[in-house]
């Protein structure tokens, strides 16, 4: 089975456009995570779903930020209006439940924000 | 809260001597669950190991091995025999029963192994 995919793998936007990254999720995984990596703070949690639902969004830093699940093989990261601090690689993981815990990476976004 | 320490930032051996990178954890649950993951420079979060915490055993694959001490509150990582390819970062990780599968990563090391 194919891992995680993203898409793109590289995104390169100038301030104020608006930026959507892309994800599909390992098959059969119930929980789907979206991660940023930078320098300065780390892997941060955004945002994860369940079963299509978001469970929680507390690590989403403004409202510039949504996400969506339309369907299990599907998810999006929106960016709005995008600002260079944005600037960073964005994963996004998937798993299965219950009782398995690993998350499985996909190869990640980076994103430049000029 | 949870809290996942690597201490070690950056790390430089020579091909095939042995290296240890750290893991420290903080929980108050009594059930969890410890991940290595390794970055290579092309940037992917590849997986390397799971560890409940009921499973105190050491764990052997390859080069590689994990020292889980529920006592020390450490979950350390040992590559024998180091490599070029093993150049890396790496990082612990730490998720909590209960906490809805969220993972809380370590800062990560910066491994190098010179040629």
């Amino acid at each position: 089975d194919a891992g995680v995919i993203q898409s793109p793998r590289h995104e390169v936007t100038e301030m104020g456009q608006e930026v959507t990254l892309r994800c599909k999720p390992i098959s059969g995984h119930d929980y789907l995570f979206w991660y940023r990596q930078t320098m300065m703070r780390g892997l941060e949690l955004l945002i994860y779903f369940n079963n299509n639902v978001p469970i929680d969004d507390s690590g989403m830093p403004e409202d510039r930020f949504s996400a969506k699940m339309p369907n299990a093989s599907f998810s999006t990261l929106k960016i709005q209006p995008s600002e260079p601090r944005d600037s960073a690689v964005y994963f996004c993981a998937s798993s299965l439940v219950p009782g398995q815990e690993t998350q499985y990476f996909g190869p990640g976004t980076r994103l430049l924000v000029l | 809260a949870q809290k996942v320490t690597q201490a070690q930032t950056e790390i430089s051996v020579v091909e095939k001597e042995d290296v240890t990178l750290d893991c420290v954890y903080e929980t108050r649950d009594t059930t969890y669950y410890l991940f290595w993951y390794k970055q290579p420079p092309s940037g992917e979060l590849v997986f390397l190991i799971r560890r409940n915490s009921f499973d105190e055993q050491n764990e052997i694959s390859g080069r590689y091995s994990w020292n889980f001490q529920k006592s020390t509150s450490s979950f350390n990582f040992t590559i024998t025999a180091s490599q070029v390819v093993d150049s890396a970062v790496y990082f612990c990780a730490l998720s909590e029963d209960g906490s809805a599968r969220q993972l809380t990563f370590g800062s990560g090391t910066q491994l190098t192994v010179l040629p």
